[in-house]
Parts: C-alpha cells; structure tokens; sequence
C-alpha cells in the first residue's frame, strides 16, 4: 500500500517562492508525479520524477530522494493563477504484474497566491 | 483541453438509483483510468482498462463496474447509490498501460440525494 503526506493548505506572496512537500511510504515505487488542479477542474500534469535529483521546467522544479521518501515541487516567481491544489502522487506496478501501474494520490496542498 | 471527453457533466440521482457515466479517450488512447474524488478522500484510483481488458483494480466498490469498449470508450457504472458516492468522477487515458503521463477528462460531479 502507500501513504502520502503533504501539507493541506499554503500561502505565499506574488513573486515569491514556494516549496511544496511530499513525503511517502510505498510498498513498492516506479516514480512520482506533481499535479495541478484548479477548483472543479481536471488535474493537469506538471512532472515526473522516476531517479533521485532535481526536473526543471520552466517556473516549476520537482525534487526527488528516493531513500528518503521525500519530494518537492518548487514554483518561483509566483502569479495569482498559480493558486490551486498540488497534488502529489505515487506510482506503482500492480500488484497482479500485469505490467501496468496505479496511481496513488496524496490529498493534495492548496496553495493560495495573495498579492 | 486535453482532448478526454466525459458526459454527463454533471448528474444529480437518488439514494439506491443507478447511473452510467461515460468516457471518450484522447485518440490513439488504449488505456482509460477511473478516479473518485471526493472533499474527505481525495484523488482515489478505481480502475483501468487497457485496450478492452481490466488490467488494474484499486479501491472500487463492488456496487461499481466498469467496462472499455471495443472503439475505445469507457462506461463507469455505480449502482445502488448512497449519499456517500457524492463525488467527482474524473475519467483519464494514455498511450498505453505503462504510459507515465495520464490526461484527465473534465470530470462527471454526481449529487446523489
């Protein structure tokens, strides 16, 4: 089974950055994922981690330590639209081997952008 | 626009009513994932189909089924409703079983009453 801990709820200030948590407890990994979802809209992917260090895109980065059950989404240079759920997620192979995985979610961090 | 289309958009039933939702995967999509979320839960995995054949079940009620149709599509369908079902179900899809990135439909918010 897994189990994801992140912080429910976060402020920061436009322009700022922002550091997002994520720790998990996997009985099994194949790479963790960063999501955004805005209030009543899809999740949209932002990035995958599957080896240890550091994914850059653009305004986001994603962190991964795998022997530590330990990730992070960092968002620089903060705008209002930036505020939404983040929403960290595991993935393992499935249980049956049937070469396929799931999906495991974390509850998400929502994330408010004040001016 | 992710190119996943689910119907309806919104469903309002009653308690120990049954109803379909309905999922279309981006083209050239085999694979279709199932999820509930709701406020207490969060983003829950329910199942995926890959190319018509179950390949993963998560945590899916047995009043729960679904099925993948030979042109692709996807049918969630949840029997005897309680009010606890109340949720948003999010359809996904992706190249392939083993594809890292899933593209999410809009979602079916189902009111149950």
């Amino acid at each position: 089974g897994q189990n994801i801990d992140q912080p429910t709820e976060m402020t920061a200030t436009e322009g700022a950055i922002v550091q997002i948590n994520c720790t998990y407890q996997t009985s099994g990994f194949n790479g963790l994922f960063w999501y955004q979802q805005h209030a009543g809209e899809a999740p949209t992917f932002l990035s995958y981690n599957v080896l240890d260090g550091l994914e850059e895109k653009g305004r986001f980065s994603s962190f991964l330590s795998r022997s530590k059950g330990y990730s992070y989404l960092l968002l620089k240079e903060l705008q209002m639209k930036d505020s939404a759920s983040y929403l960290c997620a595991v993935r393992d192979p499935d249980a049956a081997g049937a070469g396929s995985y799931q999906l495991t979610f974390g509850k998400g961090t929502k994330l408010s952008v004040i001016p | 626009d992710s190119g996943v289309t689910q119907t309806p958009k919104h469903l309002i039933t009653a308690t120990g009513q049954r109803v379909t939702l309905r999922c279309s995967p981006r083209s050239g999509d085999l694979s279709v994932y199932w999820y509930q979320q709701s406020l207490d839960q969060g983003l829950q995995f329910l199942i995926q189909y890959y190319n018509g054949e179950e390949r993963a079940k998560g945590n899916i009620l047995e009043r729960f089924s679904a099925q993948q149709f030979p042109d692709l599509h996807s049918e969630l369908n949840l029997s005897s409703l309680e009010l606890g079902d109340s949720a948003l179900y999010f359809c996904a899809s992706s190249v392939s079983g083993l594809s890292y990135e899933q593209y999410f439909g809009p979602g079916t918010r189902l009111t149950v009453t």
